[in-house]
């Protein structure tokens, strides 16, 4: 069965450095998009992507983040200065046309900021 | 008042047990209904959507909507030890396909 990846699972990096995280959607899916859910909270939108562009995002989605889909299958999510407060997980997901709101998970990326 | 409320437990049941897990939400504009199960340190899975009002089952699974109410339910039949997990529902607010999320709800389903 056909499944979203996601690497790496893990990152570590130090207050002010850029990261990437990278995701790999399901090969028919047009629709992605990026969550974030910080220890014990809940699963929170950051931004959603389609057609090459960003079609809504969020308040927590600054001008510190942004997103790319670089190639037919990567669709990245980067930070250019990361802050101790983006610690989160975060989940990359994608949907087909028609039926957006089934939307399909990566495993997620533990992003931990020191 | 927050769009999506669900209560976090913990809830813990024996095998074989009934589970009701539930959610309320503000927005009355929310037409589909969303159950997703999450493992620990794992991404949400889709379990089953529902649109509008209405029930909707899918094997030991029912989820049901009181738009009326503003009130979602999943039902869990003959609940399993594997079916510990915890349980977010989420509903989209936007056509653009923007999910939220309730807070979850952790279930243990004790052998």
């Amino acid at each position: 069965e056909p499944e979203v990846t996601q690497t790496p699972s893990h990152q570590v990096t130090q207050m002010g450095q850029e990261v990437i995280l990278r995701c790999v959607p399901i090969s028919n899916h047009l629709y992605f998009y990026w969550y974030r859910q910080i220890l014990g909270q809940k699963v929170e939108f950051l931004v959603s992507f389609y057609n090459n562009e960003i079609s809504e995002k969020s308040e927590i989605f600054d001008d510190q983040f942004s997103v790319e889909r670089p190639d037919g299958s990567n669709f990245t999510l980067k930070i250019r200065s990361t802050k101790l407060e983006d610690s989160a997980m975060y989940f990359c997901a994608s949907s087909v046309r028609g039926r957006i709101y089934e939307q399909y998970f990566g495993p997620g990326t533990r992003l931990t900021v020191t | 008042q927050k769009e999506v409320e669900q209560d976090p437990g913990p809830l813990s049941v024996p095998e074989g047990a009934i589970v009701s897990l539930n959610c309320t939400y503000s927005n009355s504009a929310f037409q589909y209904f969303m159950w997703y199960r999450q493992y620990s340190r794992k991404g949400p899975e889709l379990l089953m959507y529902t649109y509008s009002s209405g029930n909707k089952e899918d094997g030991r699974f029912t989820a049901q909507v009181d738009k009326s109410s503003k009130y979602i339910s999943l039902f869990i039949r003959d609940s399993q030890p594997s079916d510990s997990a915890t349980y977010l529902c989420a509903m989209p607010g936007t056509s653009y396909g923007k999910l939220t999320f309730g807070q979850g709800t952790i279930l243990t389903v004790h052998p």
